[in-house]
């Protein structure tokens, strides 16, 4: 069974500073990996896909990567902003839309 | 942009009572989701819909039902709502197949009393 996990469960960091947050997930056959954003209260926000056959991903200050055969993807944020404090939640595609979630890494950007 | 909406923010129900979800999407997705997402256990999905009148059970669709009666449209009906029934509801839209972005709802709170 596909198991995600993200590592560190909560993350504070200065405005300014560039963070990785981490996920890894234990079974490498998937169809593809996708990170979102959600706001306290709210729906999640599609930030990144990246499909199994990629290696990365970016999108303005963000960058995802993929090691498929490790079982791990990163979300790299350049000069975080206060704007960026939300809970990260990464999520990989099983096939038979079985989507699995990792229980999201919370990160406060203090100004 | 993929717009996806949900009937209420917050709901407050009596136990018993019969629930009603709705979620629309405007991008004329096949595929629709519903998720619920507590503290500590993530999100974990109730039932999926690949098209009219198609279900399909996810992890936990015990004391819930669904009807998708439009494309755009996938409702989820709580029979006899219960007490740990009460969580943050999600809904979600993609593109048919796996390999697609899913697009979520802003959430449903419910609370059962």
């Amino acid at each position: 069974k596909q198991e995600v996990t993200q590592i560190p469960a909560a993350l504070s960091v200065p405005e300014g500073e560039n963070l990785v947050l981490n996920c890894s997930f234990t079974d490498s056959a998937i169809y593809n990996l996708q990170w979102f954003r959600q706001d306290p209260g709210k729906g999640l926000t599609s930030l990144l896909l990246i499909q199994s056959s990629q290696r990365e991903q970016t999108s303005g200050r963000l960058n995802a990567s993929l090691d498929k055969s490790s079982g791990r993807s990163t979300l790299y944020i350049a000069a975080s902003q206060p704007g960026d404090s939300a809970t990260y939640l990464c999520a990989v595609s099983m096939g038979n839309n079985d989507m699995r979630f990792g229980a999201g890494t919370r990160l406060t950007v203090k100004p | 942009d993929v717009k996806v909406t949900q009937s209420s923010r917050y709901l407050v129900k009596r136990t018993g009572e019969k629930v009603f979800l709705e979620c629309v999407q405007d991008m004329d997705h096949e595929n629709m989701f519903w998720y619920r997402q507590d503290p500590g256990l993530g999100l974990r999905l109730i039932y999926f819909s690949y098209d009219v009148k198609m279900k399909e059970k996810g992890d936990i669709p015990e004391g819930y039902s669904v009807s998708r009666e439009k494309k755009e449209r996938f409702s989820l009906i709580l029979e006899s709502a219960s007490t740990n029934q009460t969580s943050m509801y999600l809904c979600a839209s993609s593109l048919l197949g796996s390999s697609y972005e899913q697009y979520f709802g802003p959430g449903t709170r419910l609370t059962v009393t």
